[in-house]
């Protein structure tokens, strides 16, 4: 599976806009990229997923450039319950790859 | 609708013991994965159910760990003569079957084992 490099933390200020870049360098060609949020005590969550140029939800979005070895995940104007660590994953590489490869994700501290 | 659900959320038992821990997935998803989280750290793949055969048990740590689904539902992970180093929150997920995308998985809340 694709190694993937996040930052270890960052903080924001509330009604802020927030961007968490990833970085996928040895990404494969059916690889997607992939976003969990996990709070405190709690499982991970998926947030969103694409493959390439942009994807948007209800809670995020997701940036992806031509050549795909970055990915930018986007929270716009967060509140304190976005306080969490937000993984980014890369896959799956490889026929039947079902499972998940987390890093240590990116400590988001949302201050008031 | 319900989510996953782990049952105990709490364990603490000494070392050397036996233990057990059961997820319940969400109904009618046939694929089951156990990971387990330290401190500090993202969760860890132990192992995949698809239906009642586990798929891919690469990521169990050595042979005192075991995991079955003997309906295709519930799931047990088993750990016996438990250490030290097995303290760490166990985390179960199920997805859909799917093809081609990567499945989405959903998380149930984890069960916080602490081996005395």
């Amino acid at each position: 599976l694709a190694k993937t490099t996040q930052p270890i933390s960052m903080d924001s200020y509330e009604g802020q806009e927030v961007n968490i870049t990833c970085s996928h360098n040895n990404i494969a060609t059916n690889d997607y990229i992939t976003w969990y949020q996990q709070f405190p005590s709690q499982g991970p969550r998926f947030i969103i997923q694409g493959y390439k140029t942009k994807v948007t939800n209800e809670v995020a979005s997701l940036f992806i450039p031509a050549d795909r070895k970055s990915s930018t995940l986007s929270l716009p104007r967060v509140s304190l319950s976005d306080t969490a660590v937000y993984y980014c994953l890369v896959g799956p590489s490889g026929a039947g790859s079902y499972q998940l490869t987390f890093g240590k994700g990116t400590k988001l501290s949302v201050i008031p | 609708g319900a989510g996953v659900s782990q049952t105990p959320s709490n364990k603490v038992t000494e070392k050397g013991k036996y233990v057990e821990l059961r997820c319940d997935p969400i109904s009618g998803h046939t694929a089951l994965y156990w990971y387990r989280q330290s401190l500090g750290q993202g969760p860890e793949f132990l192992i995949y159910f698809q239906g009642t055969g586990a798929a891919d048990d690469s990521g169990l740590p050595n042979d005192r760990f075991f995991a079955v689904r003997p309906e295709g539902s519930v799931s047990t992970l088993k750990i016996q003569r438990t250490e030290r180093g097995d303290s760490a929150v166990y985390l179960c997920a199920s997805s859909s079957t799917g093809t081609g995308k990567w499945d989405e998985q959903f998380f149930g809340p984890g069960t916080r084992l602490t081996v005395l």
